[in-house]
């Protein structure tokens, strides 16, 4: 299976900041790659697919860039409904689809 | 409005069986691939199970191969995971997740409230 490592695993950051996290696959997948957010009790939401496209209805805040093997997603401007938890998700493989550790974002 | 509503989670023993629902509702059920995903206490999300629309491919997870069965009735606009052999690592919530395409790349683009399956003696 691939598999798919974020870094960091957590990150403290406040309000207005911009947020870099890091998504790596095992081997490459091109562009199959797609980010989530979830927040607490809540199920997952879709933000960016095909590494750099943004669902309809995100804001434009968000955005993906990456091919390959390396991967990131970037909050331009941190507002205080983004703190949660940000997954990537490989969909090369639809066979065996699988999700990075996640990155939980965090209030300074 | 696409609703995924799963239920059937529960409390069951170690070694036991569970059957997982998922009702959907506001899309064309049988032209859509679905999937379970799980997410155990504290932890991340780890893809469980496919099924396409016609139930003709289907595709598990390492871990769950053998012991859980994805199937849909697609009359009844149903998914449903039959999970037998439970093991306490199975403990998680369960989400039904409909696989769609947005431009072609294949995303999970609609989820359920989640089920919460725990395996405990």
């Amino acid at each position: 299976d691939i598999q798919m490592t974020q870094s960091p695993s957590s990150l403290s950051a406040a309000v207005g900041d911009r947020v870099t996290i890091t998504c790596r696959s095992s081997q490459t997948i091109s562009t199959y790659l797609n980010w989530y957010q979830q927040k607490p009790g809540k199920a997952p939401k879709l933000l960016i697919y095909a590494a750099s496209s943004l669902q309809s209805g995100v804001p434009s805040r968000f955005s993906g860039s990456g091919s390959g093997t390396d991967f990131t997603l970037t909050i331009s401007t941190l507002q205080p409904e983004d703190f949660a938890t940000y997954y990537c998700q490989q969909s090369y493989t639809t066979a065996a689809l699988t999700f990075g550790g996640g990155t939980k974002v965090e209030i300074k | 409005e696409v609703q995924l509503l799963e239920s059937g989670g529960g409390l069951v023993k170690p070694g036991g069986s569970l059957r997982l629902s998922c009702a959907a509702s506001g899309f064309t059920f049988r032209t859509y691939k679905m999937n379970w995903v799980r997410q155990a206490p504290g932890k991340g999300l780890e893809w469980v199970s496919s099924i396409d629309g016609s139930a003709s491919y289907i595709d598990h997870a390492e871990s769950v191969e053998g012991r859980f069965t994805i199937s849909r009735d697609n009359a009844k606009n149903s998914l449903y995971l039959q999970m037998n052999s439970l093991r306490a690592e199975d403990t998680a919530v369960y989400y039904c997740a409909r696989g769609g395409y947005s431009s072609g790349w294949y995303v999970f683009d609609y989820w359920g409230l989640g089920a919460l399956v725990t395996v405990s003696s």
